[in-house]
């Protein structure tokens, strides 16, 4: 058990619906991670956020958005959604930023399988 | 960040070492090296990371070349749970946001 969560597990929705996925990080890390993987595509990284603000991001399509709320953890929205948003959604947590010197590990939930039918 | 190759398959006999190699050509001198690997959809897991040094854990050791430009992970005795997609990642630090980039990393198949 990694100590991060992401509700739901699974989830099953039909195209131009909105989903929100939700992730609490281990206790004490900062920074959230979201990661798409498809079965073409591999681990794709979407956006990170530290300690509320958002630090980096990668090719998140504009249907999709994200926020850290205050408590830390974070909701990934996924609006508009099209049959090729089908994958397993991931997130992940780390201490610092992961620009840290320190270069602490990141650590992976369970991960959401979002169907969009 | 830099580009790895991987070699795309690893089989392996249960109990035996097994040696994963990556290649970093192109890494830069405040560029670490990280492993993580993934069992069949779950999430990734974080094995170990390393800059210049070797490096060693309770879940396998990291021998970085002494130029730096590729890297072998070993787990000591593989065991048939070890079975996953192992990647090896060049993470940079920048002082600002940062993320993991995963390539297409090595399945490893540990057999009987």
């Amino acid at each position: 058990d990694s100590g991060v969560t992401q509700t739901p597990k699974h989830l099953i929705t039909a195209t131009g619906q909105r989903v929100t996925l939700r992730c609490s990080p281990r206790s004490g890390d900062l920074s959230v991670y979201w990661y798409q993987q498809s079965l073409d595509q591999g681990l794709q990284f979407l956006i990170q956020y530290y300690n509320g603000e958002e630090r980096a991001k990668g090719n998140i399509l504009e249907r999709f958005s994200a926020q850290q709320f205050p408590d830390l953890h974070s909701e990934l929205n996924l609006s508009s959604l099209e049959l090729g948003d089908s994958a397993l959604y991931f997130c992940a947590s780390s201490v610092g930023s992961m620009g840290d010197r320190i270069n602490t590990e990141a650590f992976f939930g369970q991960g959401t399988r979002l169907t969009v039918v | 960040d830099a580009k790895t190759t991987q070699p795309t398959s690893m089989d392996c006999a249960e109990g035996r070492a097994a040696n994963l190699p990556c290649n970093h050509s192109t890494i830069s001198g405040n560029e670490y090296v990280y492993w993580y690997r993934q069992i069949h959809s779950q999430g990734p897991q974080y094995i170990i990371h390393g800059l210049k040094n070797n490096e060693t854990n309770e879940m396998a050791s990291l021998i970085i070349t002494e130029d730096r430009k590729s890297s072998t992970l070993i787990l000591p005795h593989a065991t048939l749970r070890d079975t996953a997609v192992y990647y090896c990642i060049v993470r940079v630090y920048t002082g600002g946001g940062n993320k993991l980039t995963f390539g297409t990393g090595t399945q490893l198949k540990v057999e009987l």
